[in-house]
């Protein structure tokens, strides 16, 4: 286990809803990065934050946004959903400034959006 | 934008043999990292590389970093059932992000 935990495991949303992810960071760990993977593909780089503000950003539009609170955790949240957005999220945290840039994952949130 | 190029997309052995499959980028890379995924999981990291030419193992793993900076490959010696699975190379370039390639799909005839 990589002490990242992620939640919820798996939820089910229609087309225009909202959604919350949440992510706890394993301890000693000050950055959290999220990804996306579609089935059968590997994960795209949304964004990291870094000391509670986004440090770097994939192409993803601006209805994916994120947060990072004092003690390291994050949410990703996605506004309008459309049906495309049905994938795994994974989050990872990882120490930066450290020479390994080693990422560890959450077991990820599965979300379905019909 | 930076990509990765993996392959092969799948593979299918028998057990005991040896595996190989490598990335290419592009881009030069700082790092090349080495994922297993397992399903219903998130991907663990098998192995860092972080010099060109680099080459390290772990266990029956060995991968390397390719001199050019630009690709790296990953061996598996004596494959064992345990080791079906989605393998997804990574790269951290200069700009700290680490992008993955779209993983080779390990299978192993019984």
């Amino acid at each position: 286990e990589t002490g990242v935990t992620q939640s919820p495991t798996h939820l089910i949303k229609t087309r225009g809803q909202q959604v919350t992810l949440r992510c706890s960071s394993q301890s000693g760990h000050n950055t959290v990065s999220w990804y996306q993977q579609a089935l059968g593909q590997g994960p795209q780089f949304i964004f990291q934050y870094y000391r509670e503000e986004e440090n770097g950003r994939g192409n993803f539009p601006p209805r994916f946004s994120g947060l990072q609170f004092p003690n390291y955790s994050s949410e990703l949240n996605v506004n309008a959903l459309e049906l495309d957005d049905s994938a795994l999220y994974l989050c990872a945290s990882s120490l930066v400034g450290t020479l390994t840039g080693e990422l560890f994952f959450g077991e990820g949130s599965r979300l379905t959006v019909l | 934008g930076q990509q990765l190029n993996q392959s092969p997309q799948s593979m299918f052995i028998q057990e005991g043999e040896d595996v190989s499959m490598n990335c290419t980028s592009s881009s030069i890379f700082n790092t090349w990292l080495w994922y297993k995924q397992d399903p219903g999981e998130g991907p663990v990291l098998l192995i860092a590389l972080y010099k060109a030419g680099e080459l390290t193992s772990n266990g029956r793993l060995t991968a390397q970093f390719g001199i050019t900076r630009k690709d790296s490959f990953l061996n598996i010696s004596a494959s064992i059932p345990s080791d079906v699975g989605i393998y997804f190379c990574a790269g951290q370039g200069r700009d700290d992000k680490i992008i993955f390639g779209k993983g080779t799909r390990l299978h192993i005839l019984p």
